[in-house]
């Protein structure tokens, strides 16, 4: 079956380490790819999109994240992690040949230690 | 401010009640979604209007009543709701359905009593 898949339900990291968020997909086609954040009460903010080109994107905040076409996977990386980083992070899709359908993974935890 | 507004931000609501949640876009976007967010789901897409004519119904009871008078308004007509119809509503739009990225607003929390 078509789907977007985040293995991490909840990942914790130490303020000013690394993270990397993971994210495959299960469509033929190249995907629209994107990277959404949800702080505690709010709604869903764009951190970064690939559409084509260049497969490795810059976001909002410091983040990026590298499309692998042979792995089917679009990771989110950030080199130093910030209290404010805490959050719940999605990866979502839209698949090729589609429009409008977002489809959503289902979702990764973030928790960072001081 | 993401350029979305939804309100109510909070509802509480009787199952035999009727409420509508409603969405403003100040992006000059063509298309508006409705996702709902349960709690250990993922989001799931429920209506999609392009330019005001509705696209995507997926698969939504029909005690959720979707309403786009024009592209900047989108609203959600509530009636006749179950205790599992209790999550968080997200609005989106998009400049158009063929062209991404949506931008979300802040969710419409629904508590059905």
């Amino acid at each position: 079956a078509q789907s977007v898949t985040q293995p991490d339900i909840h990942i914790t990291v130490s303020e000013g380490a690394s993270l990397e968020l993971r994210c495959n997909y299960s469509y033929g086609a190249t995907p629209y790819l994107f990277w959404y954040v949800q702080s505690p009460g709010q709604g869903l903010q764009l951190l970064l999109k690939y559409f084509s080109g260049d497969t490795l994107v810059q976001g909002i905040k410091g983040f990026e994240a590298e499309f692998k076409r042979s792995q089917s996977s679009f990771n989110l990386r950030k080199p130093s992690v910030h209290w404010s980083d805490a959050a719940e992070y999605f990866c979502a899709v839209v698949p090729s040949g589609t429009t409008g359908k977002l489809i959503f993974g289902q979702g990764t935890t973030l928790q960072v230690k001081p | 401010e993401t350029g979305v507004t939804q309100t109510p931000r909070h509802l509480v609501m009787g199952m035999t009640n009727k409420k509508s949640l409603k969405c403003e876009q100040h992006l000059g976007h063509n298309a508006m979604y409705w996702y709902k967010q349960s709690a250990k789901k993922p989001l799931e897409l429920m209506f999609v209007y392009n330019f005001k004519e509705q696209t995507e119904n997926n698969s939504v009871p029909s005690r959720f009543s979707p309403e786009c008078p024009n592209s900047s308004h989108l609203f959600l007509h509530l009636h006749t709701l179950q205790p599992e119809d209790s999550a968080l509503y997200l609005c989106a739009s998009s400049q158009d359905e063929s062209n991404q990225p949506q931008h979300f607003g802040d969710g419409t929390r629904l508590s059905i009593l």
